[in-house]
């Protein structure tokens, strides 16, 4: 399973925007890049995810890197609610022959918002 | 629309002793995945079930064991508990048969402390 590499925590000031780092130096051609976050007390939920281009939803920005070995998850404006543990992940394409899809967690970066 | 539920929220038991959590999907959703998720770690994938049948599994043990039903809730099993098996147990649905969505959605998680 590929791995990526996230840094432990960052800090950003509230109704700032952010920019989320990760590095996936070994991803293959048919893995999607995948961000989820978690906030306290609860599972996981689902962020944005993209293959080769930028993708932008009601939640978030990904930005891609040209040779897919990075990307980063930017949140165009921070707010206190943001402020939970995110993780990029590297999600196989899902197929009958047996690819589940699943995710596998590193630790993520912990992001503390300030008001 | 009710999202992922889990029960119980919170167990207590000893160890050697034998647990089962349940989880019922998002409405529309076919497969269920399980996770394990220690204290201060991202969650471990442990295995994932569609049309009543396990279809991958990650590096647990046997006595991590579960099922699917008809209706695609699933219970997971652990037997002859360990101190080590204390941590939140997330289970998360999706569609496989809509594998574009890519999403997968948590429930809240079960916290199982093993004493």
């Amino acid at each position: 399973d590929a791995k990526t590499t996230q840094p432990n925590s960052m800090e950003s000031n509230e109704e700032e925007p952010v920019h989320l780092p990760c590095n996936h130096s070994t991803i293959s051609g048919t893995d999607y890049i995948h961000w989820y976050r978690q906030l306290p007390s609860q599972g996981p939920e689902y962020v944005i995810h993209g293959l080769t281009s930028n993708v932008n939803n009601r939640m978030a920005s990904l930005a891609i890197a040209e040779d897919r070995k990075s990307s980063t998850l930017i949140l165009h404006r921070a707010t206190l609610r943001d402020a939970a543990v995110y993780y990029c992940i590297l999600r196989q394409q899902i197929t009958y022959s047996g690819n589940t899809g699943k995710l596998i967690f590193g630790q993520g970066t912990t992001l503390q918002v300030k008001p | 629309d009710a999202g992922v539920t889990q029960s119980p929220t919170h167990l207590i038991k000893t160890r050697g002793q034998q647990v089962t959590l349940r989880c019922s999907p998002k409405s529309g959703h076919d497969t269920v995945s399980w996770y394990q998720q220690a204290l201060g770690q991202g969650p471990q994938f442990i295995f994932q079930y569609y049309e009543e049948e396990e279809r991958q599994r990650g590096n647990f043990p046997d006595r991590f064991s579960g099922h699917q039903f008809p209706n695609y809730s699933s219970e997971l099993n652990v037997n002859a508990l360990l101190l080590g098996d204390s941590a939140l147990y997330l289970c998360a649905s999706s569609s496989f048969r809509d594998r574009a969505s890519y999403e997968q959605y948590f429930g809240p998680g079960t916290r199982l402390t093993v004493t």
